[in-house]
């Protein structure tokens, strides 16, 4: 069975500064990962996604996430926070190695808050 | 380019009363189809999934059914809805099983 933490209920970090989410997942074989926003009352919107090759992907609005096969992490990152920012973000794996229908883990989600 | 349309945006409904919920997806053929159900603005709860016309999989029990009655509109129903039917409803969409699209969602409180 396959899974998908984030550990951090809420992030906290200062405008400017540099942001990281966290995510960690659980999968039989290699798997596919992604990264949603949600802003309130609106839909999820896709933001990137690891599925082979380089282990820092480049997604929308200037994130990032590095996949790291040894630690199982999937973590988002961005340089310099904006206010814009602040939003809900959700990790999500799939196991393409499972046959059939591939049902996507959704984790629990991040509340980020960017403080001005 | 493809886009996704829900509605409606928000409703209310008493409690023992149907429900309808309708997706629909435009610039793509043969999507597959999800129905997602978000509560108190957390985690999302698989609740359909659809891989063509009248293919429907049911991820849990519950009060609700869903309905594939062309190639892209997905229909979410309840014959009689309950307290606990309350949520955010999202319906989304994929190619080949990678990203998911999602809608922008339907409120439904039920009271």
């Amino acid at each position: 069975a396959q899974s998908v933490a984030q550990p951090e209920d809420q992030v906290n970090v200062a405008e400017g500064n540099p942001l990281t989410v966290k995510c960690t997942y659980s999968v039989s074989g290699n798997p596919y990962l992604f990264w949603y926003v949600q802003y309130p009352n609106r839909g999820l919107q896709f933001l990137l996604k690891y599925i082979t090759g380089d282990n820092l992907v480049k997604g929308s609005y200037g994130f990032e996430a590095e996949f790291n096969k040894s630690q199982t992490s999937f973590h988002l990152k961005k340089p310099s926070a904006l206010v814009s920012d602040s939003a809900l973000y959700f990790c999500a794996v799939r196991d393409p190695n499972s046959g059939g229908y591939q049902k996507v883990t959704f984790g629990t989600g991040t509340k980020l808050q960017v403080i001005p | 380019s493809q886009t996704i349309h829900q509605w409606p945006a928000t409703l209310v409904q008493p409690v023992g009363s149907p429900l309808s919920l309708e997706c629909t997806v435009e610039g793509t053929s043969n999507p597959n189809l999800y129905w997602y159900r978000q509560a108190a603005g957390r985690g999302l709860q698989l609740l359909f999934y659809s891989v063509g016309i009248g293919q429907i999989s049911s991820e849990v029990p519950q009060n609700l059914s869903a309905s594939r009655p062309q190639d892209r509109q997905f229909i979410l129903s309840s014959k009689k809805l309950l307290l606990s039917d309350s949520g955010f409803y999202l319906c989304a969409w994929t190619e080949q099983y990678n990203e998911q699209f999602f809608g922008p969602g339907t409120r439904l409180t039920v009271l």
